[in-house]
């Protein structure tokens, strides 16, 4: 398949600590990449996207940087809460391809 | 506004009968992407469908089909069901631009239990 996702690695941290999740992607063509949040049994809930003519995007208590040289994504979360936890996907958008390729989910787990 | 919705929330089938799942994509909205989530894994594509045709196909059999209604909405169905296929069946709704991306955003999914 074009995503993997064989043993979920996870992050823990304190309740109120900053959180990073990182991620590489696999195409150098793509260019728009998508973070999402994915409690049980729900759908992934989009966090914040950035596009491949920027490094950096903020968006309420998250950014995400990208690092194009070596085909990095990075998910900071301020402050993080008991309710962020969840598992997160990075998403690219593979170029001329039009689709979605997810990467390996990170569990989250915030301690209070 | 309404976001992305799918039916049924949950589904349970014998291996070899055939299933179809539904979703609305979200107002404004004229693509409708597929995908496949095995438990712990991520997301798997399937398929998109736009202006009623597929576009685009992931690695899936022929058992895996689809379709686009002129609103929108779209069908996912599958034939000949095995163990394998049990899993949680997303929808993701976009707006189209072809050579960009764009947001896409998830249904709740749909949870295949083949017994």
């Amino acid at each position: 398949g074009e995503s993997v996702g064989l043993h979920l690695p996870t992050l823990s941290v304190q309740e109120g600590d900053n959180s990073i999740i990182n991620c590489a992607y696999s195409n150098s063509a793509s260019d728009y990449f998508i973070w999402y949040k994915q409690e049980s049994g729900k759908g992934p809930q989009f966090i914040i996207d950035i596009r491949s003519n920027m490094d950096k995007r903020q968006g309420q208590r998250v950014t995400v940087l990208l690092n194009k040289t070596v085909k990095h994504l990075s998910l900071q979360i301020a402050a993080t809460q008991p309710g962020d936890s969840a598992v997160y996907f990075c998403a690219e958008w593979g170029g001329a391809t039009n689709k979605l390729i997810f990467g390996t989910g990170t569990l989250l787990a915030v301690q209070p | 506004d309404a976001g992305v919705t799918q039916s049924p929330t949950h589904l349970i089938k014998t291996r070899g009968q055939q299933v179809t799942l539904r979703c609305s994509p979200k107002s404004g909205h004229d693509t409708v992407s597929w995908y496949q989530q095995a438990l712990g894994q991520g997301p798997q594509f399937i398929f998109q469908y736009y202006e009623e045709e597929e576009r685009q196909r992931g690695n899936f059999p022929d058992r895996f089909s689809g379709h686009q209604f002129p609103n929108y909405s779209s069908e996912l169905n599958v034939n000949a069901l095995l163990l394998g296929d049990s899993a949680l069946y997303l929808c993701a709704s976009s707006s189209l631009a072809p050579g960009l991306g764009t947001e896409a955003f998830f249904g709740q999914g749909t949870r295949l239990t083949v017994v």
